[in-house]
């Protein structure tokens, strides 16, 4: 069966430092990948898909990148975090028409 | 163009008493349609999807909903609540033609708070 693993679950980070969640999925070949993030009182925002190693899709700009150096992998990261980058990130993978998500990640950036 | 909205950001029901949780979307094609749950600090689970097979769908937890196309409507609904219900609902709309990141688009969703 197909696993999503996301981590760490949570992490607390000064202004200005850099930021690395990573993203695996097991049990599966080839998967759309994403990053979302859930602010305080908001909805979900899709920050980046991936269809292949390699090929990243932005749908904000925004002070984050993303990268899928694996087939199953995927990475945001972030050079210098603001304030604003405080959230909950969650990873997906699509399959058969469907969302399915890691558990999430916790940032706090202070 | 697309959207999805979920009427209503809070709602409180008593144990035992039915849910109602509202979502209404617009899209010019015809669509998917899903039901998310999410539990505090934890991902996202789906719930029940519609994909153009039988308009009632029964879901996960003793949850269902209802594909009303005169009425671009996606209810979702429980005849009794239970207090492990109590979690924040995202209706997600997905259009058959694809598009970036699946064509999806969620709602802001509905805390669902459960009154012992």
């Amino acid at each position: 069966s197909q696993t999503i693993h996301q981590w760490p679950a949570t992490l607390v980070q000064p202004v200005g430092s850099p930021l690395s969640l990573e993203c695996t999925v097991e049990g599966t070949s080839n998967p759309n990948l994403y990053w979302y993030r859930q602010a305080a009182g908001r909805g979900l925002q899709l920050l980046f898909y991936s269809v292949g190693i390699g090929q990243i899709s932005s749908e904000v700009p925004q002070n984050l990148s993303a990268s899928r150096p694996q087939d199953r992998q995927f990475i945001l990261s972030s050079k210098k975090l603001l304030l604003s980058d405080s959230g909950f990130y969650l990873c997906a993978w699509s399959g058969a028409g469907e969302l399915f998500f890691g558990e999430g990640s916790r940032l706090t950036v202070l | 163009a697309q959207s999805v909205t979920q009427l209503d950001s809070h709602v409180s029901v008593s144990e035992g008493t039915p849910v109602l949780l509202r979502c209404n979307y617009s899209s010019s094609y015809s669509p998917s349609l899903f039901w998310y749950v999410q539990h505090p600090n934890k991902g996202l689970q789906l719930l029940l999807k519609y994909t153009s097979a039988a308009t009632l769908v029964k879901g996960i937890n003793g949850f269902e909903a209802e594909f009303k196309k005169s009425e671009t409507s996606f209810h979702l609904t429980k005849p009794s609540a239970h207090m492990s219900d109590a979690a924040e609902y995202f209706c997600v709309v997905r259009l058959y033609s694809g598009g970036g990141a699946d064509g999806l688009t969620f709602g802001k969703g509905t805390h669902l708070i459960i009154q012992p």
